[in-house]
């Protein structure tokens, strides 16, 4: 497996609260995602990077930032969360742009369950 | 804005039987088509199409894209216990835009 972990794996808070969730690799791929998983919607990205501060926005960014300081690190922050955050929050990685058609795979980490109450 | 349909939503089979999963799409500026295997958590990378007719093989999966029926169908030959997973679809736009489906879940019996 690829070496990919998510902290935290699960988290319960309020609304209104500032949450960042945390992406790690070891494989020094160049490319990372942030995707957010819903019954009814399947994958949707949220963000991605291609690069050490070189971020650009997914399908449904609104309400998200990321930062990217260090090549194995992606952080997602929701700045104050809402209910319709609660999500299965997957981080991934590619070591070519997947989202250009890159021959490379895209390895998953193992998710964060997030609820907002 | 790009849509993705999978099909059938869910499946129950036997072990040792054929089954085709079906991904159709919506796309403007269509680039590339991946399926993933979803067991407990993450996705897991099984094919990525670009060229229409080519199959992709891997074992006892097979996928084809047809850019002419904006469809691609995934095939698994002698279905195994081990099969048992969501299978997921995502297109992939000229903007660099990735669009998933919403899944097949498919359950083998043994």
């Amino acid at each position: 497996d690829a070496g990919i972990t998510q902290s935290p794996r699960h988290k319960v808070t309020e609304t209104g609260t500032p949450v960042t969730l945390r992406c790690h690799q070891t494989e020094n791929h160049r490319y990372m995602y942030w995707y957010r998983q819903d019954p009814g919607h399947g994958l949707r990205l949220i963000h991605y990077s291609y690069g050490v501060k070189d971020t650009d926005k997914g399908e449904v960014s609104d309400g998200y930032s990321v930062s990217r300081s260090k090549t194995e690190d992606f952080l997602l922050t929701l700045e104050s969360a809402t209910s319709s955050q609660t999500s299965v929050y997957f981080c991934a990685i590619s070591e070519s742009m997947v989202l250009a058609g890159g021959p490379n795979e895209q390895f998953f980490g193992p998710g964060t369950r997030l609820t907002v109450l | 804005e790009d849509k993705v349909v999978q099909s059938p939503l869910s499946l129950v089979v036997h072990e040792g039987d054929t089954v085709t999963l079906n991904c159709s799409y919506e796309v403007t500026n269509f680039r590339s088509l991946l399926w993933y295997k979803q067991e407990k958590k993450a996705p897991t990378f099984l094919f990525m199409l670009t060229s229409s007719g080519i199959e992709k093989k891997s074992g006892r999966l097979s996928s084809i894209l047809d850019k002419k029926e904006l469809s691609s169908i995934l095939n698994i030959t002698a279905t195994q216990t081990g099969d048992s997973a969501i299978y997921l679809c995502a297109v992939i736009n000229a903007g660099n835009m990735l669009t998933f489906g919403g899944g097949t879940r498919l359950m083998v019996k043994p």
